[in-house]
């Protein structure tokens, strides 16, 4: 059972607005950055979302992340179907141990 | 532009040790800066960060696996490794390795992944 935990699936309609969240605890994102990664079918994860909300080079401005307290969320807004991937939050916790989200199955209807 | 591909066997026999290689092409492994980690995740599941080296060949392991993994540096081929020890089914996942930005989460590039079933 991960330590991050996210929603199992989300799902939206083409143009809409979704967010995903990643609830933690004080020792991993209240205390440390959040990261996401898109997960596209059969491929490698790709940094989707750095520290926080900073989006790399490639990464259409549609996606933003933010963070409060030990909650942090991503956002998707002019949802394509190109989008439909598995989402992971990614936080450092105390424990001396990276954390991964158990992933978001996002589906675009 | 980095690059990072692994290769290994695909299958280990249970208790035995899995041992995969990530060559890094475009970039130097001890190059000052960066580490270099390992992730794997089973099929239909989600990921798990195994442990990183850094370019020094210091590491840092996953609590969870502390005592079975073991990531080493090899500079001359432009490679880092992964040994785990006394695999079992759990083990079975697609590994990846990748470029650690810092050490809290930032992995970019990946590699494309490789699969390690463990079986008799």
């Amino acid at each position: 059972q991960s330590l991050l935990t996210q929603p199992p699936s989300a799902s939206g309609t083409p143009g809409q607005r979704v967010t995903i969240s990643c609830s933690g605890s004080s020792s991993n994102i209240e205390s440390n950055y959040v990261y996401w990664y898109q997960q596209l079918p059969g491929t490698a994860p790709k940094l989707l979302i750095s520290r926080n909300n900073q989006r790399p080079s490639g990464v259409p401005d549609r996606f933003s992340g933010s963070k409060s307290g030990t909650a942090a969320s991503l956002a998707i807004s002019g949802l394509r179907s190109e989008d439909e991937a598995d989402y992971y939050c990614v936080a450092w916790d105390d424990s001396l141990s990276v954390l991964f989200g158990g992933g978001t199955k996002l589906t675009v209807l | 532009q980095v690059q990072l591909q692994e290769s290994g066997p695909g299958l280990v026999k249970p208790s035995q040790t899995l041992s995969l290689t990530c060559t890094v092409s475009g970039g130097s492994v001890n190059r000052g800066g960066y580490y270099w980690s390992w992730i794997r995740q089973p099929a239909g599941k989600g990921l798990e960060w195994i442990g990183r080296i850094y370019s020094s060949g210091t590491t840092k392991y996953n609590p969870s696996f502390n005592s079975r993994v073991t990531i080493s540096l090899d500079t001359s081929n432009n490679q880092f490794s992964l040994k785990l020890s006394s695999v079992t089914a759990a083990d079975t996942a697609v590994y990846y390795c990748t470029r650690d930005l810092t050490v809290d989460g930032w992995f970019d590039p990946w590699g494309q992944g490789t699969l390690v079933t463990v079986s008799s």
